[in-house]
């Protein structure tokens, strides 16, 4: 069975600054798909950044980059220039495809608070 | 794209009464799937469809809990008798069953009893 692993369960970062949230799991697969989801306190689950296990070339979406460690099993969070709109629960998560379709397992989560 | 949408938004109710929770996949998607979360166990899978027919329903909690989808478009959790341990956002979300497609959820349903 798959797991993720959020090892922060809170971080904060002042408004401006960049700031690394981890993830690391646990698979016996080759390939698979990562992701970060964004649940600000509106609770909506927003999908942030996706990374093919299959690409070296680490995914990035405007302020929002990865740092994908094949091997180790990590799959880090860089958040740039943080904005107070990024303040939320973020959510790394794991997909595995088999002959019934898609499975997401999650992490615990790390709440993030950006501060003025 | 309206995106998942669940019904309702929050529901309120006492212990041991029935609770119908509701979902809209986006049009096309053929996956859809239940999700649990609190603040204890954060996110948990209950149940998941594709094309649907549950797939995997190991998640649901209790012979409480159940789920149908009788079509394309629709699908209900249901839980009767509920109980104030079943408090939390119930979450649905749907994609595609081909490929590693991302979820897409709706805005979740808040469940408080009481």
């Amino acid at each position: 069975a798959q797991t993720v692993t959020q090892s922060q369960p809170e971080m904060s970062v002042q408004e401006a600054e960049t700031v690394t949230l981890s993830c690391t799991y646990d698979t016996s697969e080759n390939n698979y798909y990562l992701f970060w989801y964004k649940q600000p306190p509106s609770r909506q689950m927003i999908l942030v950044i996706r990374q093919e296990a299959y690409k070296q070339q680490n995914a990035t979406e405007n302020r929002f980059s990865v740092n994908f460690q094949k091997a180790a099993k990590s799959f880090s969070l860089k958040i740039s220039d943080s904005q107070l709109g990024d303040t939320a629960m973020y959510f790394c998560a794991f997909i595995s495809h088999n002959n019934a379709g898609n499975m997401l397992t999650f992490g615990g989560g790390t709440r993030l608070m950006v501060k003025p | 794209d309206a995106g998942v949408i669940q019904s309702p938004r929050h529901e309120v109710t006492e212990m041991g009464q029935e609770v119908t929770l509701r979902c809209k996949p986006i049009s096309g998607h053929n996956s859809l799937f239940w999700y649990r979360q609190t603040m204890m166990r954060g996110l948990e899978l209950l149940i998941y469809f594709n094309n649907n027919v549950p797939i995997d329903d190991s998640g649901m909690p209790e012979d409480r809990f159940s789920a149908k989808m009788p079509n394309a478009s629709f699908s209900t959790l249901k839980i009767q008798p509920s109980e104030p341990r079943d408090s939390a956002v119930y979450f649905c979300a749907s994609s595609l069953v081909a490929g590693y497609s991302p979820l897409h959820f709706g805005n979740g349903t808040r469940l408080t009893v009481t």
